[in-house]
């Protein structure tokens, strides 16, 4: 089944404590990108990889690091969370940029306390 | 970032109504594209537009990118209470060259709720 795992799906973390969250695709896509969604504003994306060994920032990477070493696997790291970190967080991906099989994980709940 | 402002932000309708919404940016986009998401899952893709003027449909969904390419409208036809959820428009910006090829920028959603 073609699909967008990420890990985990729940988390609560205190200030400052490093964390990564894993995302894994099984459809060989190149292109991956991770969002956060927070009330009223819409999904803003974060960062993302238009193929191996290639990332770039999008509009809110302050505070995130990622990591594309392998073609399957796209984590967002956080190496200090903070409280305004605190957010539902999506990765997604899709055969090409903007390609009609755009598929998304059932997203990351993170907590920062 | 861009910014795409997306209306109305909620829409209460009745079963069988038809339901219209759009997305407007001050700057023109290459790709539009519209998403629904449910409840506790990831957004669903519903349709992919990709030249100024294009209108496609997907079942009882029609989509237009508009002519300007700084705006595109979703129109979805006797709604059923399953159309419940939050929709979506993106767009990848026109003047997004070089590495920023792959920017994504997404509206802020419009909360529909069908009473059966």
């Amino acid at each position: 089944e073609a699909q967008v795992t990420q890990n985990p799906r729940y988390l609560i973390t205190v200030t400052g404590k490093k964390l990564t969250v894993t995302c894994s695709q099984n459809m060989n896509h190149e292109y991956m990108s991770w969002y956060r969604q927070d009330p009223g504003l819409g999904l803003r994306q974060i960062y993302y990889s238009m193929n191996v060994e290639v990332t770039d920032k999008g509009d809110v990477p302050e505070g995130y690091k990622v990591s594309r070493k392998e073609k399957r696997n796209f984590p967002l790291i956080l190496e200090s969370p903070s409280p305004n970190q605190t957010s539902l967080y999506f990765c997604a991906s899709s055969l090409q940029r903007g390609g009609t099989e755009a598929f998304f994980g059932q997203g990351t709940r993170l907590t920062v306390v | 970032g861009q910014q795409l402002n997306q209306s109305p932000q909620s829409m209460f309708i009745q079963e069988g109504e038809d339901v219209s919404m759009n997305c407007t940016s001050s700057s023109i986009f290459n790709t539009w594209l519209w998403y629904k998401q449910d409840p506790g899952e990831g957004p669903v893709l519903l349709i992919a537009l990709y030249k100024a003027g294009e209108l496609t449909s997907n079942g009882r969904l029609t989509a237009q990118f508009g002519i300007t390419r700084k705006d595109s409208f979703l129109n979805i036809s006797a709604s059923i209470p399953s159309d419940v959820g939050i929709y979506f428009c993106a767009g990848h910006p026109a003047n997004a060259g070089g590495t920023s090829y792959g920017k994504l920028t997404f509206g802020q959603g419009t909360i529909l709720t069908v009473h059966p």
